[in-house]
C-alpha cells in the first residue's frame, strides 16, 4: 500500500507554545488530506479536510484559529496546535488520499502538553 | 449524516476460534466502506474496500463482507498477531465507527 509519513510521532510541549505535525505522502499526490484526533479508546473524529492549494475545511466543533491547517503541496500538509493547552493532548493522526485510492495513514502524533 | 456501528465493542477469542464482527451504517451514497486495523498507538492500517452489496474480500485470515445495511469481518482460526482494534469507516470523509477491540488468547 502507499506509504503517508507523519512527524514527529510523539511530542511534549508547554501550555500556551505551539507544534506543529507534518504529514507526507511518500510514493503518491495526495489530492486530499484529512486530519483525526483520537482519545484513548475512542475511534477517529474527524477535525478537517484538505485539498491541495484550498483551504481546509473544518468539521463542526473544530476551532480553526486553534488548528491550522495547511496542504502547499500534493505531498505535504501540516497541522499547526496554536498556543496549545493541557486539554488539546491527544493523539493526532493523518490521511491522504489521491481520490482514486483508498486512505492511507500516517502513524500518528501524540501531543502532551504540560 | 453517515453513521456507523460497530459490534462487539470488545472480544476475547481464543487462538483457532473464528468469529465475526460487525459493522451496521448508513450512508448518503456508499463510496466504498472500508475496513482498518489499528494497533495501540499507531495510525490505522488498511485492510479491505468493499463497494457493493454481496461483495466479499480475503486477506489471510480475514474475510470482508458487505450487505446494503451492514459488513461483516470474519477472522478464521486466529492468532494472537491478529490482536487489535478493527475499524469500518464510510463515506468521503470516512467516518468511523468506534471499532472492535480483538484480543486472541494463546
Amino acid at each position: 500500500g502507499a506509504v503517508v509519513s507523519q512527524h514527529p510521532s510523539w511530542v511534549i510541549c508547554k501550555s500556551g507554545t505551539s507544534v506543529k505535525i507534518e504529514c507526507r505522502s511518500l510514493d503518491f499526490q495526495a489530492t486530499t488530506m484529512f486530519w483525526y484526533r483520537q482519545f484513548p479508546k475512542q475511534s477517529l473524529m474527524l477535525m478537517a479536510t484538505s485539498n491541495e492549494g484550498s483551504k481546509a475545511t473544518y468539521e463542526q466543533g473544530v476551532e480553526k484559529d486553534k488548528f491550522l491547517i495547511n496542504h502547499a503541496s500534493l505531498t505535504l500538509s501540516t497541522l499547526t496546535v496554536t498556543s496549545a493547552h493541557p486539554e488539546d493532548s491527544s493523539f493526532y493522526i493523518c490521511s491522504a488520499t489521491d481520490r482514486n485510492t483508498e486512505a492511507f495513514f500516517g502513524q500518528g502524533t501524540r501531543l502532551t502538553v504540560v | 449524516e453517515d453513521q456507523v456501528t460497530q459490534s462487539p465493542e470488545a472480544l476475547r477469542l481464543q487462538e483457532g476460534e473464528s468469529s465475526s464482527l460487525n459493522c451496521s451504517y448508513t450512508v448518503s451514497g456508499l463510496r466504498g466502506l472500508f475496513w482498518y486495523r489499528q494497533d495501540p498507538g499507531k495510525g490505522p492500517e488498511f485492510l479491505f474496500t468493499l463497494y457493493s452489496a454481496g461483495e466479499e474480500k480475503e486477506k489471510e485470515r480475514l474475510k470482508a463482507t458487505l450487505t446494503k445495511k451492514e459488513s461483516f469481518l470474519h477472522i478464521t482460526a486466529p492468532k494472537p498477531e491478529d490482536s487489535a482494534t478493527y475499524l469500518c469507516a464510510v463515506g468521503e470523509k470516512l467516518t468511523f465507527g468506534t471499532g472492535t477491540r480483538l484480543t486472541i488468547i494463546p
